[in-house]
């Protein structure tokens, strides 16, 4: 089963900084089965990117998605006061078969 | 509007069952793969199980496999997961999500989620 392991655990940033955030999977894993995933406190998690590098309908453009094979990075660019949550990084893998995810890093305002 | 919505948690004791629905609407649910994920108080997110679009393809994880049983009614646009032996660590919200499944593999639309309490 392939692992991801996130870092930081949590990242304490300022409004209009930049944010990189890594997720960096046990085993290679195939970029079109990358997803990014933000959640608020008591809300669902909302999908940012799919894909390891495509943004979903309404993601606004200061998010991105890089990487390939094991080591995977979505970015913030200049950080808004609703960015501020947790994100998770998903993969979805044929051998075995399932999907797993990352343990989350923690975006808090510094 | 695409619209997921979970019903059917409580609280149950140790080695009880529960069943969990999953109401969609807003899209051609018999197009989609379905995936149960649950997110216990103050943790991460993890995968349970998913659903071919016609059903038969099933896989789950290796913690609820052999206790738990997705399914689906394309008749109804509903996802059912059957929930039996239930343990202290089932403790959960599980959220319904859609999945794509096409050349890619992401969760593009989620439920509010539905919280499920294993408890004496």
């Amino acid at each position: 089963e392939i692992v991801l392991t996130q870092s930081p655990g949590t990242l304490s940033l300022s409004p209009g900084e930049r944010a990189t955030l890594s997720c960096r999977a046990s085993q290679s894993v195939s970029s079109s089965y990358l997803a990014w995933y933000q959640q608020k406190p008591g809300q669902a998690p909302r999908l940012l990117i799919y894909g390891a590098s495509s943004r979903a309908t309404g993601i606004p453009d200061r998010f991105s998605g890089s990487g390939s094979g094991t080591d995977f990075t979505l970015t913030i660019s200049r950080l808004e006061p609703e960015d501020f949550a947790v994100y998770y990084c998903q993969q979805y893998g044929s051998s075995p078969p399932g999907v797993t995810f990352g343990q989350g890093t923690r975006l808090e305002i510094k | 509007q695409v619209q997921l919505v979970e019903s059917g948690g409580g609280l149950v004791k140790p080695g009880g069952s529960l069943r969990l629905s999953c109401a969609a609407s807003g899209f051609t649910f018999s197009d989609y793969y379905m995936s149960w994920i649950r997110q216990a108080p103050g943790k991460g997110l993890e995968w349970v199980s998913y659903i071919s679009s016609s059903g038969s393809t099933i896989y789950y994880a290796d913690s609820v496999k052999g206790r738990f049983t997705i399914s689906r009614d394309n008749a109804k646009n509903s996802l059912y997961l059957q929930m039996n032996s239930l343990r202290a660590e089932d403790t959960a919200v599980y959220y319904c999500a859609r999945a794509h499944s096409s050349g890619y593999y992401y969760h593009d639309y989620w439920g509010q989620g539905t919280l499920v309490t294993v408890s004496s």
